[in-house]
């Protein structure tokens, strides 16, 4: 089993829609769950962290984590084509271990 | 401000020949380190991280190795290179504690050939 999963997409969303991307992990003792963007051929930019269990706003982006379900996602809302990009998800070891673990990534596309 | 420099931006290098690429990080004390290598499409593979000078932790056994010889400074290096090894390699840096995101630098793109 992966440490963290990610559903490798594409995810195609029509321009306005709501793009939801998910990520499950392994280690149930992990603490802290960080959302990244890639744009093609560029190096990943930190969008959202979340720490506990919920809801996370952030402009027109959502986190939510649900550590009993060992489940993280994140919805874009009113997507536009910018956002177009891989999204990464990350999640952090128990104990500040240092050792932070990345999904594959989701394609989201979203089309004008 | 925290900065974090990378070089060269990319790289062409014939099998068996030597690498080192190296990462600095400016504005921040006691960073943690990290290399991530990243294949044609697909995701971030952690390769090392360190939470100090001269402790490394590696996550792939492989033909890589890497030092950590100054608080911020990392490099990682090769005696001789594979094809396998070509990819966009990432440093990044992150503070120690509960939080812990990384922030990347802008990549090394090598071209093993």
């Amino acid at each position: 089993q992966k440490e963290v999963e990610q559903n490798s997409g594409p995810l195609s969303v029509p321009e306005g829609a709501i793009a939801s991307l998910n990520c499950t992990y392994s280690d149930r003792g992990s603490q802290s769950f960080f959302w990244y963007r890639q744009y093609s051929g560029k190096s990943p930019e930190l969008i959202m962290s979340i720490y506990s269990n919920g809801d996370k706003e952030d402009g027109r982006f959502t986190a939510q984590l649900n550590k009993a379900s060992q489940y993280v996602s994140l919805l874009i809302r009113d997507s536009q084509p910018s956002d177009s990009a891989t999204y990464l998800c990350a999640v952090n070891g128990p104990s500040n271990t240092g050792k932070l673990i990345f999904g594959q990534g989701t394609t989201l596309q979203v089309k004008p | 401000s925290q900065t974090i420099h990378q070089w060269p931006a990319t790289l062409v290098q014939p099998v068996g020949s030597p690498l080192s690429l190296e990462c600095t990080v400016e504005g921040t004390s006691n960073p943690n380190l990290y290399w991530y290598r990243q294949a044609a499409g697909r995701g971030l593979q952690l390769l090392f991280y360190s939470v100090g000078i001269g402790q490394i932790s590696s996550e792939v056994p492989q033909n890589l190795s890497a030092s950590r010889p100054q608080d911020r400074q990392f490099i990682l290096s090769s005696k001789k290179l594979l094809l396998s090894d070509s990819g966009f390699y990432l440093c990044a840096h992150g503070s120690r504690g509960r939080g812990t995101e990384a922030f990347f630098g802008q990549g090394t793109r090598l071209t093993v050939v």
